[in-house]
């Protein structure tokens, strides 16, 4: 099977700019996370997908959003961009059915706000 | 609230050497454990997990890691470290029956030397 892929890879915005990422998932599985990834900060939640419905949402502002489309496919949506977006943004895909399901990671986009 | 802690920034091994990454965690409830490494400009790649039984855990390319309810451990390790082992490796904890997102540790970097 095909992994998770991330598009783009790179991205270099400016502050309030705002930017989509594009993530497919492996085939099959329903359930799409995303993290964001800082030196400072470390891997964080931001949210997850399952049939496209948001199941869980980690504590991050309004300005990040995301859906999941019928075939899983997941964008993540960042509005008015800061600095401080700037990151490793990672998505994982898993069966999203029963309990014990490890993720399985993309290669990630790397967004750069100047 | 579920954490996790990686106490050590940074292991040396030489090659040929056993090598340990240390983890601790706090969940409430049963704790799901996992291991995932993580190489320069990629991303997340899972290692092993463990749910239930055997508290010595067998993963991929040659990694086991120990549970240890009472201490709250999760150590990863390996008989005899390569070469090729360097890189980041992160712990990551979720409580049976909770959310499905991942809390991880803040990173271990591994190198081993020649």
């Amino acid at each position: 099977k095909a992994g998770v892929t991330q598009t783009p890879r790179y991205l270099i915005k400016t502050r309030g700019q705002q930017v989509t990422l594009s993530c497919s998932p492996i085939s099959g599985h329903r359930s799409v996370s995303w993290y964001q990834q800082t030196p400072g900060q470390g891997l964080q939640f931001l949210f997850e997908y399952f049939s496209e419905t948001q199941r869980n949402k980690g504590n991050f502002p309004g300005r990040f959003s995301g859906r999941q489309f019928s075939n899983s496919r997941s964008e993540m949506n960042v509005s008015t961009l800061e600095l401080g977006d700037s990151a490793l943004y990672l998505c994982a895909s898993s069966s999203g059915q029963g309990d014990v399901n490890e993720q399985f990671f993309g290669p990630g986009t790397r967004l750069t706000v100047l | 609230a579920q954490s996790v802690a990686q106490p050590e920034d940074q292991v040396n091994v030489a090659e040929g050497n056993p090598l340990t990454v240390k983890c601790t965690y706090s969940v409430s409830g049963n704790p799901y454990l996992f291991w995932y490494v993580q190489y320069p400009n990629r991303g997340l790649q899972f290692l092993l997990k463990y749910i239930t039984g055997d508290n010595l855990v067998k993963g991929s390319y040659g990694f086991e890691a120990e549970f240890n309810k009472s201490q709250t451990s999760f150590h990863l390790k390996k008989p005899s470290a390569l070469v090729s082992d360097s890189a980041l490796y992160f712990c990551a904890v979720r409580a049976s029956g909770s959310a499905r997102q991942l809390t991880f540790g803040s990173g271990t970097q591994l190198t081993v030397l020649p």
